[in-house]
Protein backbone atom coordinates (compact mmCIF):
# COMPACT_ATOMS: atom_id res chain seq x y z
CA UNK A 1 0.00 0.00 0.00
CA UNK A 2 1.88 3.15 -1.45
CA UNK A 3 -1.25 5.16 -0.63
CA UNK A 4 -1.82 8.52 1.24
CA UNK A 5 -5.74 9.11 1.78
CA UNK A 6 -7.53 12.53 2.54
CA UNK A 7 -10.61 12.78 3.39
CA UNK A 8 -12.99 15.15 2.52
CA UNK A 9 -12.33 15.71 -1.20
CA UNK A 10 -14.07 19.24 -1.36
CA UNK A 11 -15.02 21.16 1.70
CA UNK A 12 -17.18 24.65 1.87
CA UNK A 13 -17.16 26.29 5.06
CA UNK A 14 -18.38 29.66 6.37
CA UNK A 15 -15.86 32.13 8.59
CA UNK A 16 -17.22 30.95 12.17
CA UNK A 17 -17.27 27.40 11.42
CA UNK A 18 -14.97 24.73 12.70
CA UNK A 19 -14.36 22.25 10.42
CA UNK A 20 -11.50 19.40 10.02
CA UNK A 21 -9.17 17.69 7.49
CA UNK A 22 -8.10 14.21 7.79
CA UNK A 23 -4.62 12.24 6.16
CA UNK A 24 -3.91 8.64 6.79
CA UNK A 25 -1.31 6.65 5.65
CA UNK A 26 -0.14 3.09 5.98
CA UNK A 27 3.27 2.94 4.93
CA UNK A 28 4.74 2.99 8.41
CA UNK A 29 5.66 6.64 7.55
CA UNK A 30 6.91 8.23 10.97
CA UNK A 31 6.94 11.81 9.06
CA UNK A 32 4.18 13.47 7.86
CA UNK A 33 3.91 16.73 6.48
CA UNK A 34 0.60 19.67 5.73
CA UNK A 35 0.61 21.97 2.66
CA UNK A 36 -1.17 24.58 1.03
CA UNK A 37 -1.12 25.03 -2.82
CA UNK A 38 -2.91 28.17 -4.63
CA UNK A 39 -3.86 27.42 -8.27
CA UNK A 40 -1.22 26.90 -10.21
CA UNK A 41 1.52 27.60 -7.53
CA UNK A 42 4.09 25.41 -5.93
CA UNK A 43 2.73 23.59 -2.72
CA UNK A 44 3.64 26.05 0.84
CA UNK A 45 4.54 23.98 3.45
CA UNK A 46 2.67 24.46 6.51
CA UNK A 47 3.44 21.88 9.39
CA UNK A 48 5.43 18.78 9.87
CA UNK A 49 5.47 15.64 12.41
CA UNK A 50 7.97 13.73 12.62
CA UNK A 51 7.43 10.48 15.10
CA UNK A 52 4.36 12.28 15.77
CA UNK A 53 5.91 15.35 17.52
CA UNK A 54 5.21 18.90 16.20
CA UNK A 55 8.79 19.65 14.23
CA UNK A 56 8.18 22.21 11.98
CA UNK A 57 5.92 25.50 11.83
CA UNK A 58 6.32 27.68 9.28
CA UNK A 59 4.38 30.46 11.33
CA UNK A 60 0.99 29.32 10.36
CA UNK A 61 -1.66 31.28 12.23
CA UNK A 62 -3.68 29.81 14.73
CA UNK A 63 -6.62 29.31 13.42
CA UNK A 64 -4.96 26.37 11.90
CA UNK A 65 -4.25 23.94 14.23
CA UNK A 66 -2.39 20.25 13.60
CA UNK A 67 -3.08 17.02 15.44
CA UNK A 68 -0.98 13.49 15.13
CA UNK A 69 -2.93 11.82 17.08
CA UNK A 70 -0.57 8.07 16.33
CA UNK A 71 1.96 7.59 13.52
CA UNK A 72 -0.92 6.65 10.67
CA UNK A 73 -3.35 9.74 11.07
CA UNK A 74 -3.09 13.66 10.66
CA UNK A 75 -5.71 15.79 10.83
CA UNK A 76 -5.77 19.58 10.51
CA UNK A 77 -8.34 21.59 12.44
CA UNK A 78 -9.56 24.42 10.90
CA UNK A 79 -11.07 27.49 12.93
CA UNK A 80 -12.33 31.18 11.93
CA UNK A 81 -10.80 30.79 8.39
CA UNK A 82 -10.53 34.04 6.13
CA UNK A 83 -11.54 33.33 2.42
CA UNK A 84 -7.98 34.01 1.37
CA UNK A 85 -7.62 30.53 3.24
CA UNK A 86 -9.47 29.39 0.28
CA UNK A 87 -6.88 26.91 -1.44
CA UNK A 88 -6.31 22.95 -1.89
CA UNK A 89 -4.94 20.94 1.17
CA UNK A 90 -2.16 18.53 0.70
CA UNK A 91 -0.83 16.01 2.80
CA UNK A 92 2.63 14.20 2.61
CA UNK A 93 4.21 11.43 4.23
CA UNK A 94 8.17 9.92 4.49
CA UNK A 95 9.60 6.99 5.83
CA UNK A 96 12.63 7.99 8.09
CA UNK A 97 15.89 7.35 6.78
CA UNK A 98 19.13 6.11 7.71
CA UNK A 99 20.34 8.80 9.86
CA UNK A 100 16.94 9.23 11.61
CA UNK A 101 15.36 11.98 10.18
CA UNK A 102 12.65 12.09 7.62
CA UNK A 103 13.84 10.40 3.86
CA UNK A 104 14.17 12.86 1.27
CA UNK A 105 11.35 11.58 -1.00
CA UNK A 106 7.57 12.97 0.00
CA UNK A 107 4.34 10.93 -0.99
CA UNK A 108 1.50 13.05 -1.80
CA UNK A 109 -2.22 12.79 -0.97
CA UNK A 110 -4.74 13.97 -3.20
CA UNK A 111 -5.77 17.08 -1.37
CA UNK A 112 -8.63 18.58 -0.03
CA UNK A 113 -10.07 21.50 -1.82
CA UNK A 114 -11.52 23.79 0.87
CA UNK A 115 -13.33 26.89 -0.09
CA UNK A 116 -14.10 29.44 2.81
CA UNK A 117 -17.56 31.51 2.24
CA UNK B 1 18.81 30.17 0.90
CA UNK B 2 17.78 27.81 -1.76
CA UNK B 3 15.89 28.68 -4.74
CA UNK B 4 14.91 26.58 -7.81
CA UNK B 5 14.51 28.37 -10.72
CA UNK B 6 11.73 26.95 -14.01
CA UNK B 7 12.09 29.32 -16.72
CA UNK B 8 9.56 27.76 -18.39
CA UNK B 9 5.79 28.51 -17.19
CA UNK B 10 4.41 26.40 -20.43
CA UNK B 11 5.59 23.77 -22.72
CA UNK B 12 3.44 21.63 -25.53
CA UNK B 13 4.66 18.88 -27.29
CA UNK B 14 3.12 16.07 -29.53
CA UNK B 15 2.00 13.13 -28.59
CA UNK B 16 5.12 10.27 -28.89
CA UNK B 17 7.67 13.00 -29.37
CA UNK B 18 10.45 14.23 -26.84
CA UNK B 19 9.99 17.22 -24.95
CA UNK B 20 13.05 18.34 -22.06
CA UNK B 21 11.60 20.70 -19.24
CA UNK B 22 14.27 23.01 -17.48
CA UNK B 23 15.35 23.86 -13.70
CA UNK B 24 18.22 25.54 -12.44
CA UNK B 25 18.92 25.85 -8.72
CA UNK B 26 21.01 27.42 -6.03
CA UNK B 27 22.26 26.25 -2.88
CA UNK B 28 25.12 26.14 -0.80
CA UNK B 29 25.27 22.89 0.55
CA UNK B 30 26.80 19.80 -1.00
CA UNK B 31 24.91 17.07 -0.07
CA UNK B 32 21.23 17.73 -1.93
CA UNK B 33 18.54 15.94 -3.52
CA UNK B 34 16.57 16.61 -6.49
CA UNK B 35 13.37 16.23 -7.39
CA UNK B 36 10.79 16.22 -10.34
CA UNK B 37 6.91 15.71 -9.17
CA UNK B 38 3.95 15.79 -11.24
CA UNK B 39 0.72 17.00 -10.75
CA UNK B 40 -2.04 16.27 -13.19
CA UNK B 41 -5.30 17.94 -13.56
CA UNK B 42 -6.45 15.52 -10.75
CA UNK B 43 -4.18 17.26 -8.81
CA UNK B 44 -2.65 14.59 -6.98
CA UNK B 45 1.18 15.38 -6.85
CA UNK B 46 3.44 12.01 -7.96
CA UNK B 47 7.23 11.95 -7.68
CA UNK B 48 8.27 11.21 -11.03
CA UNK B 49 12.44 11.04 -10.49
CA UNK B 50 15.06 11.90 -7.80
CA UNK B 51 18.76 12.62 -8.41
CA UNK B 52 20.93 12.15 -5.57
CA UNK B 53 23.68 15.21 -5.75
CA UNK B 54 26.81 12.91 -4.78
CA UNK B 55 25.71 10.50 -7.59
CA UNK B 56 27.28 11.77 -11.07
CA UNK B 57 25.01 9.23 -12.70
CA UNK B 58 21.82 10.91 -13.94
CA UNK B 59 18.50 9.21 -12.82
CA UNK B 60 16.61 7.15 -15.30
CA UNK B 61 12.65 6.06 -14.73
CA UNK B 62 11.22 4.52 -17.92
CA UNK B 63 10.04 7.04 -20.28
CA UNK B 64 11.46 9.94 -17.79
CA UNK B 65 15.20 11.35 -17.11
CA UNK B 66 17.07 13.72 -16.12
CA UNK B 67 20.74 15.83 -17.46
CA UNK B 68 22.41 16.62 -13.69
CA UNK B 69 25.16 18.86 -14.11
CA UNK B 70 26.26 19.93 -10.71
CA UNK B 71 28.68 22.38 -11.28
CA UNK B 72 25.99 24.18 -13.66
CA UNK B 73 23.01 23.84 -11.40
CA UNK B 74 20.89 22.21 -13.99
CA UNK B 75 18.54 19.70 -13.54
CA UNK B 76 16.49 18.78 -16.38
CA UNK B 77 13.94 16.24 -17.19
CA UNK B 78 13.60 14.50 -20.59
CA UNK B 79 10.05 12.91 -21.12
CA UNK B 80 11.19 10.29 -24.22
CA UNK B 81 7.54 9.06 -26.58
CA UNK B 82 5.34 11.44 -24.32
CA UNK B 83 1.95 10.39 -23.86
CA UNK B 84 -1.28 12.27 -23.13
CA UNK B 85 -1.61 11.55 -19.60
CA UNK B 86 2.12 13.10 -19.14
CA UNK B 87 -0.16 16.70 -19.48
CA UNK B 88 0.19 18.03 -15.78
CA UNK B 89 1.97 20.68 -14.01
CA UNK B 90 5.86 19.33 -13.32
CA UNK B 91 7.56 21.03 -10.26
CA UNK B 92 11.35 20.76 -9.70
CA UNK B 93 12.19 20.38 -6.37
CA UNK B 94 15.21 20.81 -4.08
CA UNK B 95 15.87 19.66 -0.44
CA UNK B 96 19.13 20.25 2.19
CA UNK B 97 20.58 16.83 2.69
CA UNK B 98 20.34 18.35 6.80
CA UNK B 99 17.94 18.40 9.00
CA UNK B 100 15.59 20.80 7.48
CA UNK B 101 12.31 19.16 6.26
CA UNK B 102 11.48 21.74 3.27
CA UNK B 103 11.66 21.01 0.06
CA UNK B 104 11.43 24.29 -2.02
CA UNK B 105 9.69 23.97 -5.46
CA UNK B 106 10.05 25.46 -8.28
CA UNK B 107 7.19 27.60 -9.77
CA UNK B 108 6.36 24.64 -11.81
CA UNK B 109 6.09 24.05 -15.66
CA UNK B 110 2.75 23.50 -17.54
CA UNK B 111 2.92 20.84 -19.79
CA UNK B 112 0.43 19.70 -22.83
CA UNK B 113 0.69 16.66 -24.84
CA UNK B 114 -1.55 17.51 -27.91
CA UNK B 115 -2.43 14.45 -29.94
Amino acid sequence: DTEVTQTPKHLVMGMTNKKSLKCEQHMGHRAMYWYKQKAKKPPELMFVYSYEKLSINESVPSRFSPECPNSSLLNLHLHALQPEDSALYLCASSPMGLAGGPSYEQYFGPGTRLTVT
Amino acid sequence: AQTVTQSQPEMSVQEAETVTLSCTYDTSESNYYLFWYKQPPSRQMILVIRQEAYKQQNATENRFSVNFQKAAKSFSLKISDSQLGDTAMYFCALRWGGSNYKLTFGKGTLLTVNP
